[in-house]
């Protein structure tokens, strides 16, 4: 079974601009999660979605919004970036069903360095 | 405030010997955890699990410990081999959390060097 997949894998944007990164989950997940990491905070939640619907929001500003798609395929974007954006952004897809078993399979992560 | 905290940032083991990365956690509602080795420039890769159910769970070389009234978790890793060398993070989980998300909240991770 493919694992989860992240597109872009690097990406070098300059202030003020915005970023669309994509993630595809592995087949058969339908619960999608985004997480930000750095080397002050680690990592930190920014949102999950659920059949199309966030379920879930970190606390982070409005600039960072994401969708999921029919196919459980999901996208985050970031508007008007900010030099503190630049981080390694993390996709981690699940069944989404809850329960003791439910895990979180991460992808090898999108590197995101703002000029 | 932090939830989940891994007070070692780095620790050194010599092949063969046994690792111990240790967790605590403040959120008493937490009732699942999880183990996730990384490598640099690679995402998460899990590794064990366990539920606030018991208190121990065992997968080959890695074992995880869970007190629940120490709020303490641990992740024992024996014989520890070089390519083990990567940093390790502990997350948890609520098993109900708003409309039903499962929101992994993590440690900032414990860097371990096996040495040969």
């Amino acid at each position: 079974k493919a694992g989860v997949t992240q597109t872009p894998r690097y990406l070098i944007k300059t202030r003020g601009q915005q970023v669309t990164l994509s993630c595809s989950p592995i087949s058969g997940h339908r619960s999608v999660s985004w997480y930000q990491q750095t080397p002050g905070q680690g990592l930190q939640f920014l949102f999950e979605y659920f059949s199309e619907t966030q379920r879930n929001k970190g606390n982070f500003p409005g600039r960072f919004s994401g969708r999921q798609f029919s196919n459980s395929r999901s996208e985050m974007n970031v508007s008007t970036l900010e030099l503190g954006d630049s981080a390694l952004y993390l996709c981690a897809s699940s069944l989404g069903i809850g329960g003791a078993g439910e895990t979180q399979y991460f992808g090898p992560g999108t590197r995101l360095l703002v000029l | 405030d932090q939830q989940v905290k891994q007070n070692s940032p780095s620790l050194s083991v010599q092949e063969g010997r046994i690792s111990i990365l240790n967790c605590d956690y403040t959120n008493s509602m937490f009732d699942y955890f999880l183990w996730y080795k990384k490598y640099p420039a690679e995402g998460p890769t899990f590794l064990i699990s366990i539920s606030s159910i018991k208190d121990k769970n065992e997968d080959g070389r890695f074992t995880v410990f869970l007190n629940k009234s120490a709020k303490h978790l641990s992740l024992h890793i024996v014989p520890s081999q070089p390519g083990d060398s990567a940093v390790y993070f502990c997350a948890a989980r609520q098993a109900y959390s708003g409309a039903g998300s499962y929101q992994l909240t993590f440690g900032k991770g414990t860097k371990l060097s096996v040495i040969p």
